[in-house]
């Protein structure tokens, strides 16, 4: 059983679109998050989730936009799609553990989205 | 979040050959982790350094958290194949509990 799973792994559209992109993560955590990867394979947080709630949100575009229906989810919604928006999304989960220190996340495959 | 400088940005290295990267910053950082991400796949989890000065062994690989807790060192011995990819650097600085990573070290191994 994959851990973390993202759908589509592969997204191709025009600019303009609206797209969404999917995560599931069977682990039990209680914390999901959004990382871009952008050309040259720097990666930067976007959203950190913790049990539906928003704890991080970066600078990002207000046309992205995450929805959590449950803990196991965490979706990732883009209004608008722009070529700058080209990247690798992952999303990420965490168990918290409530103690100091930091809580190991565990990545899913990716998806990569082309906008044309 | 701090950007952290990783060096050297890639390596090419002959089968059997040790492999050493290293990742700085000018903010203190209580955690330093190492991650390796392989071609169309998200970063897996190495090595994890949680005190200042310790060294911690996962097989081959080797890493150490800075004395002064502004950079970690990763290094690979005898290596295969298997190890290409792209090893990132990453933590929380103590002044921030969102990860921030360095920009990866691709490594390519001839054999």
């Amino acid at each position: 059983d994959t851990a973390v799973s993202q759908t589509p792994k592969y997204l191709v559209t025009q600019m303009g679109n609206d797209k969404s992109i999917k995560c599931e993560q069977n682990l039990g955590h209680d914390t999901m998050y959004w990382y871009k990867q952008d050309s040259k394979k720097f990666l930067k947080i976007m959203f950190s989730y913790n049990n539906k709630e928003l704890i991080i949100n970066e600078t990002v575009p207000n046309r992205f936009s995450p929805k959590s229906p449950d803990k196991a989810h965490l979706n990732l919604h883009i209004n608008s799609l722009e070529l700058g928006d080209s990247a690798v999304y992952f999303c990420a989960s965490s168990q918290d553990t409530g103690g100091p220190g930091w809580d190991e996340q565990f990545f899913g495959p990716g998806t990569r989205l082309t906008v044309l | 979040g701090q950007q952290l400088n990783q060096s050297p940005q890639s390596m090419f290295i002959q089968e059997g050959e040790d492999v050493s990267m290293n990742c700085t910053s000018s903010s203190i950082f209580n955690t330093w982790l190492w991650y390796k991400q392989e071609p169309g796949e998200g970063p897996v989890l190495l090595i994890a350094l949680y005190k200042a000065g310790e060294l911690t062994s996962n097989g081959r690989l080797t890493a150490q958290f800075g004395i002064t807790r502004k950079d970690s060192f990763l290094n690979i011995s005898a290596s295969i194949p298997s190890d290409v990819g792209i090893y990132f650097c990453a933590g929380p600085p103590s002044n921030d509990y969102k990860l921030s990573f360095g920009a990866g070290t691709t490594v390519t191994v001839r054999a």
